[in-house]
């Protein structure tokens, strides 16, 4: 059962644009949620997250939103840039399961020139 | 944040065998995951690596078929017993407990295993 849904494989987005990637979630008691971006032969690497008592964050180009009525997340870069292609992945936690994340399949985004 | 490394970080295997994944932290980390990423799909949490105490496994996985050993604060090793084709995954490493947030993980490179 798939809590934690990204229900695009892969996104394209010339440079210098908005990326918007989406994520949704069935959980309603997920509380902090988080993204993480993955380079081939690398391991995930946090990039930033938000928790259920925000609706937004921002951290320079990138910002997340929450909606939690809808149980949705986006992750905003602004402006994208070519080394922003990876794979990007949403994740999401309960305060009362310390450490256990719950993650999307990803979507692969490209930044083309 | 932390330095993690994983050894190998590859393999390629014949059914039936086992192998042995070792997982380094550059310091001292209250919490140790192990995660698996099978083709195409998303990470699934395998186990919660226990300093001095058995891991705790999620549903679905098992202690024989994945154990796993702790002995201290900066190292974990996690097995893949008996392999099957179906076991091709890559397999992660991740801590926590490093940030404000005790949500917030950091991963290792990973391995990519391939069973034939």
């Amino acid at each position: 059962d798939q809590q934690v849904k990204q229900n695009s494989p892969s996104l394209s987005v010339q440079e210098g644009r908005i990326s918007i990637l989406n994520c949704d979630y069935t959980n309603s008691m997920f509380d902090y949620f988080l993204w993480y971006k993955k380079y081939p032969a690398e391991g995930p690497t946090f990039l930033i997250s938000i928790s259920s008592i925000k609706d937004k964050n921002e951290d320079g180009r990138f910002t997340v939103f929450l909606n939690k009525s809808a149980k949705h997340l986006s992750l905003h870069i602004v402006p994208s840039q070519p080394g922003d292609s990876a794979v990007y992945f949403c994740a999401a936690a309960r305060g009362s399961t310390l450490g256990r994340l719950y993650f999307g399949r990803g979507t692969q985004l490209t930044v083309w020139p | 944040s932390a330095v993690i490394s994983q050894k190998p970080s590859r393999d390629i295997c014949q059914r039936g065998t086992s192998l042995t994944i070792q997982c380094q932290v550059d310091s001292q980390v209250t919490m140790m995951f192990w995660y698996r990423q099978q083709p195409g799909q998303s990470l699934t949490l395998i186990a919660t690596a226990n300093q001095g105490s058995e891991a705790t496994y999620e549903s679905g996985f098992v202690i024989d078929k994945f154990p796993i050993s702790r002995p201290n604060l900066t190292f974990s090793t996690l097995t893949v017993s008996n392999m099957s084709p179906e076991d091709s995954s890559i397999y992660l490493c991740s801590v926590g407990g490093l940030s404000s947030s005790y949500n917030e993980q950091f991963f290792g490179p990973g391995t990519r295993l391939t069973v034939l």
